[in-house]
C-alpha cells in the first residue's frame, strides 16, 4: 500500500535560516511526489513536483525538494525562511502506473517561522 | 480567473440532515476530487472522477455520494449527516497530462 509520512508535525525556526520540512514515502514502483501549502483558511496550493529527471527541484516563493531513491525521501527546503511561509506543508505521492492522479497526502507539518 | 469554487463556504447540520456541496471549476479539466481534512490526518480522498459521468470511490467514502453530470460541476451529497462528518471538505481539479491538483477554498462543515 502506498503511503506518506511527515515525521515532525511542527517546524520552527528563525527568519533568514534554512528550513528544511521531511517527508518520506512508500510507493511500489517509480513514484510522482509533490508539495502543496496550505495557508490558513485556504485550499492547498502547489508548491513543487519530482516527475523524473534532475532529483533536485525547484518551485515556487524559493523552496526546492530534492529527490533521494535510496533513501525514499523528497524532503523541502528553503536556504532563508521568511515569517509569510508560516503554513501547513502537505507532502503527497501519486503512483506512476496510475491513471485517475489520485494524490496520498502525508498528515501534514506545520511550519513556524519566528522574527 | 475563478479556477475551483465550493459553496457554501460554511454549514451546520443536525444529525440526520441531508445536504450537497457543489464544487465548480472553469479550466476544463477532466479529473476531479473531494477530499475532507481532518487534525493530524492530513487529506483523505472521499470520492473523484476521472470524466463526465464517471465517479469512484476513494478511501471514505462510506456516508457520501457524488455526481458529475456536467464536465465542469462535482457534487458531494451527505443524505443523512452523522457528528463523524464534522470536517473540512476540499475539491480538487486537475488536467491528467500536467500531475497538478487545484484546489478550493473548502465548506467546513459542523454535524450537531
Amino acid at each position: 500500500a502506498q503511503s506518506v509520512a511527515q515525521p515532525e508535525d511542527q517546524v520552527n525556526v528563525a527568519e533568514g535560516n534554512p528550513l528544511t520540512v521531511k517527508c518520506t514515502y512508500s510507493v511500489s514502483g517509480n513514484p510522482y511526489l509533490f508539495w502543496y501549502v496550505q495557508y490558513p483558511n485556504r485550499g492547498l496550493q502547489f508548491l513543487l513536483k519530482y516527475i523524473t529527471g534532475d532529483n533536485l527541484v525547484k518551485g515556487s516563493y524559493g523552496f526546492e525538494a530534492e529527490f533521494n531513491k535510496s533513501q525514499t525521501s523528497f524532503h523541502l527546503k528553503k536556504p532563508s525562511a521568511l515569517v509569510s511561509d508560516s503554513a501547513l506543508y502537505f507532502c503527497a505521492v501519486r503512483d506512476r502506473s496510475s491513471n485517475t492522479g489520485k494524490l496520498i497526502f502525508g498528515q501534514g507539518t506545520t511550519l513556524q517561522v519566528k522574527p | 480567473n475563478a479556477g475551483v469554487t465550493q459553496t457554501p463556504k460554511f454549514r451546520v447540520l443536525k444529525t440526520g440532515q441531508s445536504m450537497t456541496l457543489l464544487c465548480a471549476q472553469d479550466m476544463n479539466h477532466e479529473y476531479m476530487y473531494w477530499y475532507r481534512q481532518d487534525p493530524g490526518m492530513g487529506l483523505r480522498l472521499i470520492h473523484y472522477s476521472v470524466g463526465e459521468g464517471t465517479t469512484a470511490k476513494g478511501e471514505v467514502p462510506d456516508g457520501y455520494n457524488v455526481s458529475r453530470l456536467k464536465k465542469q460541476n462535482f457534487l458531494l451529497g451527505l443524505e443523512s449527516a452523522a457528528p463523524s462528518q464534522t470536517s473540512v471538505y476540499f475539491c480538487a481539479s486537475a488536467d491528467p497530462a500536467k500531475n497538478i491538483q487545484y484546489f478550493g477554498a473548502g465548506t467546513r462543515l459542523s454535524v450537531l
